[in-house]
């Protein structure tokens, strides 16, 4: 079976730290990963997806940055942090458009 | 561009009772949609996924019907109970692209 796993849980991070948070896949192979942020009373944004190795598309300008250096394997990453990089951060993945899986997700506070 | 909504935003029933929580969506060109579940601190839990050739999923207590045409699914959930407390959201991929589109959620709070 699938399964998706995320860490760290929670992280508690200052202004202008690097962040790197880390998602990977088991029983899959080639899926969709998705990164998204959930912010306090907040919808579902999404960050990056990546339909293969090394190809990474960003759906919103940030601070953020992501990468895919192995097949089940995506990272979220910041240089600096800011404060309203604070959220819920959750990772997924599907196979091409089919059913959707989460992560347990990560919360960031940024202080 | 594909807009998914849900109704209503929030709902406080007593225990036992069925209730409807609806989606609709703007662009019927669907392949499937997906009903999740979200526990307060936690990631989404998939609860039931309707392709586009279905009209109903049932799982348990739950079952989601699908209108293509007039761009709406629905959630019943049957005999509620306390733990069935939580947002439910619904979410379909996109007609381009790889990014799924997902509603703003329905908070439910199930009082005993």
């Amino acid at each position: 079976s699938q399964t998706i796993h995320q860490w760290p849980a929670t992280l508690v991070q200052p202004v202008g730290s690097p962040l790197s948070l880390e998602c990977t896949v088991e029983g899959t192979s080639n899926p969709n990963l998705y990164w998204y942020r959930q912010a306090a009373g907040r919808g579902l944004q999404l960050l990056f997806y990546s339909v293969g190795i090394g190809q990474i598309s960003s759906e919103v300008p940030q601070n953020l940055s992501a990468s895919r250096p192995q097949d089940r394997q995506f990272i979220l990453s910041s240089k600096k942090l800011l404060l309203s990089d604070s959220g819920f951060y959750l990772c997924a993945w599907s196979v091409r458009l089919s059913e959707q899986f989460f992560g347990p997700g990560t919360r960031l506070t940024v202080l | 561009k594909q807009e998914v909504t849900q109704i209503p935003a929030a709902l406080s029933v007593p225990e036992g009772e069925n209730l409807v929580l609806n989606c609709s969506f703007t662009d019927s060109a669907i392949y499937n949609l997906q009903w999740f579940r979200q526990d307060p601190g936690k990631g989404l839990t998939s609860l039931l996924l309707i392709q586009s050739s279905q009209r109903e999923q049932t799982s348990g207590r739950l079952n989601a019907s699908l209108d293509k045409s007039s761009g709406r699914s629905t959630l019943y959930i049957a005999a509620s109970q306390p733990g069935d407390s939580a947002t439910y959201l619904c979410a379909v991929p996109p007609s381009y692209g790889q990014n799924f589109v997902f509603g703003p959620g329905t908070r439910l709070s199930v009082l005993p």
